[in-house]
Parts: C-alpha cells; sequence; structure tokens
C-alpha cells in the first residue's frame, strides 16, 4: 500500500491565483481530512469527509473548498490564494468510525508545503 | 472549546535520559487521545493512542499515560537516542469523528 500520497510537494503561489492539492488514499478509509500546519500553532482542521459525497467544515474553512467524488481522493482547492495561507498542508485518512488495533490511527501524508507571494 | 497544550516548546536532553512530554486538555470529555511523531520536513505517524477508558499505553520505549480527570497525558521515552529528535504532538479526539485537536508539539533534541 502507498499509504496517503500528496502532490506536489511544494508550491509557490502569487497572490489571487487558484490551485488545487491533491490527496489520495488506497486503504479503503471513509473518513479524510486536510489540516493546515503553521509555525507555533500546531495542526488545524480544515475540511473533512466522512464518506464519497460527504464533506463537512473544521475549524479553519475559509477561503478552502472540499468536495469527495471518490473513495480514494480528497482534493483541496484554493479559491483565490492570500499570502495567510502560506502553510504545510497535511491530508489525513482513517477508517470511520475508527476501530480496533491499527484501524485506530489516523494516517497521514508527507504533506504540501506552500507559499503565497 | 477544547484546547489543547503541550509544554515545553522544546526540550534538549543528553542520550541515555529518560524524559516526560506533557499534554494537557481542558475539556475532559474526550473520545480519545493519540501521541504524533514529526520529523523535518515530513508527515506525521501515529506512536501511542489511548482510549477515554485506559489509563496508559506502552510501545516499546514509549509509555503514554492519561488522566482525564485532570486533563492532562504524558508521554514517557526511555533511555533517549539521538534517533527519537523530532517534534512530538499530543492530539485529542472529541467525539470520535476523526476531528483531531492538536497541540502545538515539543520538540525534542537528544544529544549524543
Amino acid at each position: 500500500n502507498a499509504g496517503v500520497t500528496q502532490t506536489p510537494k511544494f508550491q509557490v503561489l502569487k497572490t489571487g491565483q487558484s490551485m488545487t492539492l491533491q490527496c489520495a488514499q488506497d486503504m479503503n478509509h471513509e473518513y479524510m481530512s486536510w489540516y493546515r500546519q503553521d509555525p507555533g500553532m500546531g495542526l488545524r482542521l480544515i475540511h473533512y469527509s466522512v464518506g464519497a459525497g460527504i464533506t463537512d467544515q473544521g475549524e479553519v474553512p475559509n477561503g478552502y473548498n472540499v468536495s469527495r467524488s471518490t473513495t480514494e481522493d480528497f482534493p483541496l482547492r484554493l479559491l483565490s490564494a492570500a499570502p495567510s495561507q502560506t502553510s504545510v498542508y497535511f491530508c489525513a485518512s482513517s477508517s470511520f468510525p475508527l476501530g480496533q488495533g491499527p484501524k485506530r490511527t489516523q494516517y497521514f501524508g508527507p504533506g504540501t508545503r506552500l507559499t503565497v507571494l | 472549546k477544547q484546547e489543547v497544550t503541550q509544554i515545553p516548546a522544546a526540550l534538549s536532553v543528553p542520550e541515555g535520559e529518560n524524559l516526560v512530554l506533557n499534554c494537557s486538555f481542558t475539556d475532559s470529555a474526550i473520545y480519545n487521545l493519540q501521541w504524533f511523531r514529526q520529523d523535518p520536513g515530513k508527515g506525521l505517524t501515529s506512536l501511542l493512542l489511548i482510549q477515554s477508558s485506559q489509563r496508559e499505553q506502552t510501545s516499546g520505549r514509549l509509555n503514554a499515560s492519561l488522566d482525564k480527570s485532570s486533563g492532562r497525558s504524558t508521554l514517557y521515552i526511555a533511555a533517549s537516542q539521538p534517533g527519537d529528535s523530532a517534534t512530538y504532538l499530543c492530539a485529542v479526539n472529541p467525539s470520535n469523528t476523526g476531528k483531531l485537536i492538536f497541540g502545538q508539539g515539543t520538540t525534542l533534541q537528544v544529544k549524543p
């Protein structure tokens, strides 16, 4: 299994540009989520999904869109990039509800480092 | 609103020392708590998960404890090694939705 994969690894945008961060998992997990990590602030939840066709907002959803058309993919779209969106973005997945043993944990991708100029 | 705090933000110890990392949370109504490790430029790796009904979990040289009533968890690392150098994050799961609430992390350096 590849686990959770994210592309691109690095991205530089200009203010106002749009882009999509890709996330895919091959573990047949129902639950997927997006976090952003900023210095001194830990990870904060942006959006999450409990299954194909179902998404909801997390703690910091403004400026981001998501959709979940398949179990495997959960892309994050930046509509009009702003310097405040400079961050490291992590995608995560897990079985839902969290089960027993190894299925209980969330698996994280390697992250996308985004800089908005 | 649930808040998770990790103190200290950074810690440096000599190799071989036993150490404790602290995590506190403001709302004791949690489903579980996880400890993660993050290496520079990498994603997060789950180390230990403690269900709300449990007091502790162990994996190798790592032991995590949970005291819900006081809103505290500790991660104990025995006989630390330079390879343990990383940032350690704790995260609270309030309601089995997977919507984790993270602390800011403790960056550990173990010197040879």
